[in-house]
C-alpha cells in the first residue's frame, strides 16, 4: 500500500541553521509528492511539490528532490528563520489515495 | 481569492449532542476532503467526494459520523451522538481534478471541536 514515513520531531534549531527533515515513501506506480506546512491555529498549506522522479520542488528557500531510487523526498533549507517555526507534513498522492506523514514540529530560536 | 471556508471555527458541546461542521470549498474544485487531526493519531482522512459524490468513506470511524455534499459549494460532516473521544480539529480541503499531475489540496483553517 501507499505510506509516508517522516522524521520524528520535535526539531529545535537556532536561526540561520541548516534544516533537513527526512521523508521516505512506499507506493506503487508514480505518486506525486508534497510538503505541507501548518502554522499554529491554521490549516495545512502547500509548501512545495514534485510530480515525477528527479523533480525538485522549491518555495520560500525550502527545497526537496523526488528521489525514486531511494524513495525519498527530504525537505531542506539552508538558513532557517524564526518564522519557519511550524509543523511540516510530507505527503503523497497516488491515484487519489492521499497519505500524510505524522508531521515534524520545527522550532527555530533566535 | 477566497480559500476553503469552514464553520464554526470552534465548537464546544456536551456529549450526546449532534454536531454539524460545515465547509465551502474553493469554487471550481472537483474534490472535497474531510480530515481529523489529533495528537495521538495525527492527520486522518475521513472521507472524500468527487463532483459531490462520496468516493471513499473508509476512514469514517463509525456510524455516528456522516458526511454529505448536496451541491458543489457546500459540504457537512455530522456527528450524532457526539462523544468526548471525537474531540479533535476537523479540516476540510478541496482540490482540482487529480490524475497524472496530481493537484495539491487547499485546506481550511479547521474546526476545533471539544466534546465535554
Amino acid at each position: 500500500g501507499n505510506s509516508v514515513t517522516q522524521m520524528e520531531g520535535p526539531v529545535t534549531l537556532s536561526e540561520e541553521a541548516f534544516l533537513t527533515i527526512n521523508c521516505t515513501y512506499t507506493a506503487t506506480g508514480y505518486p506525486s509528492l508534497f510538503w505541507y506546512v501548518q502554522y499554529p491555529g491554521e490549516g495545512l498549506q502547500l509548501l512545495l511539490k514534485a510530480t515525477k522522479a528527479d523533480d525538485k520542488g522549491s518555495n520560500k528557500g525550502f527545497e526537496a528532490t523526488y528521489r525514486k531510487e531511494t524513495t525519498s523526498f527530504h525537505l531542506e533549507k539552508g538558513s532557517v528563520q524564526v518564522s519557519d517555526s511550524a509543523v511540516y507534513f510530507c505527503a503523497l498522492d497516488n491515484n487519489n489515495d492521499m497519505r500524510f506523514g505524522a508531521g515534524t514540529r520545527l522550532t527555530v530560536k533566535p | 481569492d477566497a480559500g476553503v471556508i469552514q464553520s464554526p471555527r470552534h465548537e464546544v458541546t456536551e456529549m450526546g449532542q449532534e454536531v454539524t461542521l460545515r465547509c465551502k470549498p474553493i469554487s471550481g474544485h472537483d474534490y472535497l476532503f474531510w480530515y481529523r487531526q489529533t495528537m495521538m493519531r495525527g492527520l486522518e482522512l475521513l472521507i472524500y467526494f468527487n463532483n459531490n459524490v462520496p468516493i471513499d468513506d473508509s476512514g469514517m470511524p463509525e456510524d455516528r459520523f456522516s458526511a454529505k455534499m448536496p451541491n458543489a459549494s457546500f459540504s457537512t460532516l455530522k456527528i450524532q451522538p457526539s462523544e468526548p473521544r471525537d474531540s479533535a480539529v476537523y479540516f476540510c480541503a478541496s482540490s482540482l481534478k487529480t490524475g497524472p499531475f496530481n493537484q495539491p489540496q487547499h485546506f481550511g483553517d479547521g474546526t476545533r471541536l471539544s466534546i465535554l
